[in-house]
């Protein structure tokens, strides 16, 4: 069965600093995903992505995030400058469509700032 | 603004007897809901849906059921098993792509 992956599972970075996390959303989808979840807090939505360009982004999503489709298959999330409150699991998923159509989770990457 | 709550933090149930997993919502406007499962560990995993002009959707061994007039929104899982302990969220469509979700329940399966 296809599925969404995720690398790296886990990622330690130091305040300041950039972090990448990649996605590989299910290939015949054609609507992305970023979620976060703060520990032991509910699943927050970042971005929405279609056609490559945001389609729809959130209050979170700030000028420290980016997302990006460079080829084909990645789908990537930059934080450009890592604080400490961006610690939290982060979820890519996918859709066929948009809206109504059920969103593929990949396993999360776990993202710890220091 | 929209918000999306459940009435009990963690649920626990025996092997066997049936789940009810709550969820309440504000927006009157919501016309597309979810229920995830998410094990430990694991991304959200889809359960079940139903939109607003359904008041009740079944799937194996779930059932949504939705009343908009008190904005609720339960799950309830027959014969539950060990394999569903998990924390469960409710979601509901704010915006084009935007879901809301609540903040979990923790179902946990006593043997």
């Amino acid at each position: 069965e296809p599925e969404v992956t995720q690398t790296p599972s886990h990622q330690v970075t130091q305040m300041g600093q950039e972090v990448i996390l990649r996605c590989v959303p299910i290939s015949n989808h054609l609507y992305f995903y970023w979620y976060r979840q703060i520990l032991g807090q509910k699943v927050e939505f970042l971005v929405s992505f279609y056609n490559n360009e945001i389609s729809e982004k959130s209050e979170i999503f700030d000028d420290q995030f980016s997302v990006e489709r460079p080829d084909g298959s990645n789908f990537t999330l930059k934080i450009r400058s890592t604080k400490l409150e961006d610690s939290a699991m982060y979820f890519c998923a996918s859709s066929e469509g948009t809206g109504r159509e059920t969103q593929y989770f990949g396993p999360g990457t776990r993202l710890l700032v220091l | 603004g929209e918000s999306v709550g459940l009435h009990l933090p963690t649920l626990s149930v025996q092997e066997g007897d049936n789940s009810i997993i709550n969820c309440a919502y504000s927006n009157s406007a919501s016309d597309y809901f979810i229920w995830y499962k998410q094990e430990s560990g694991k991304g959200p995993q889809f359960i079940i849906d139903i939109r607003s002009n359904m008041d009740k959707r079944q799937g194996q061994r779930v059932t949504v059921l939705l009343n908009k007039t008190v904005k609720h929104l339960s799950l309830q899982i027959a014969a539950t098993q060990p394999g569903d302990s998990a924390v469960y969220f409710c979601a509901t469509l704010l915006s084009g792509q935007n879901f809301v979700f609540g903040p979990g329940t923790r179902l946990s399966v006593l043997p």
